[in-house]
């Protein structure tokens, strides 16, 4: 079946405008994950959502960053007023509770210049 | 608060040559563990995870890894390596508990396999 899918697959923007992040999870999975991951660094947590709840947003960096979930489907993140620091790859994941795995999408390149 | 360390930024082996990757964790308690491979422009796979019980653990692509308590330890190994195997590995560290499978990673390791 699909994985997860994520779009764009790249994307290039000016300091100071917003970005939307597109997250596709498998279907039927109850659990979606957000990351980033900074050039050589390993994968920061930044929001889960169990449904369209987000229990644990504890990662989000800032208050320019947002996301949001459509019932058991779709997520949305978004950053608004993009600083260089927000360069990143982002990447989604999402599973069911048990068995406690994780599936990742392929991940958004972002390059804030 | 968890840590999961990667001491081994790059390594290089032959093609044929076992391979062994370090991971060690601080953390509370035991927590859930996990391996994940990233192969160029792809997302993350498990490897393999450990939750409780037997401390050798087999994954798939014929890795294993062996979680050691006292040396809060759970490195990643595997007998005979393939040039597919050319990847960055990530450890990871859950909470022990279902629920919400918030994942610390480790900062990875650059595997590069020579002919």
């Amino acid at each position: 079946g699909a994985g997860v899918s994520q779009s764009p697959s790249n994307k290039v923007t000016e300091k100071g405008k917003d970005v939307e992040l597109r997250c596709d999870p498998i279907s039927g999975h109850t659990a979606l994950y957000w990351y980033r991951q900074r050039l050589g660094q390993g994968l920061e947590f930044l929001i889960y959502f169990q449904g369209n709840s987000a229990p644990d947003k504890s990662g989000l960096p800032s208050d320019r960053f947002s996301a949001e979930r459509t019932g058991e489907s779709v997520s949305t993140l978004t950053i608004q007023r993009t600083q260089q620091e927000d360069s990143a790859v982002y990447l989604c994941a999402s599973g069911l509770v048990i068995p406690y795995e994780q599936y990742f999408g392929p991940g958004t390149r972002l390059t804030v210049t | 608060a968890q840590s999961v360390t990667q001491p081994d930024i790059h390594i290089t082996v032959s093609e044929g040559a076992s391979l062994e990757l370090r991971c060690n964790y601080s953390y509370g308690a035991t927590p859930y563990l996990f391996w994940y491979v990233q192969s160029p422009g792809q997302g993350l796979q498990l490897l393999l995870k450990y939750f409780s019980g037997d401390t050798l653990v087999q994954g798939i692509k014929g890795f294993e890894a062996e979680f050691k308590r006292s040396q809060s330890s759970f490195n990643l190994r595997k007998p005979s390596v393939h040039w597919s195997d050319a990847a960055e590995y990530f450890c990871a560290v859950g909470p022990p508990n279902f629920g919400n499978e918030k994942l610390t990673f480790g900062t990875g390791t650059r595997l590069t396999i020579i002919p």
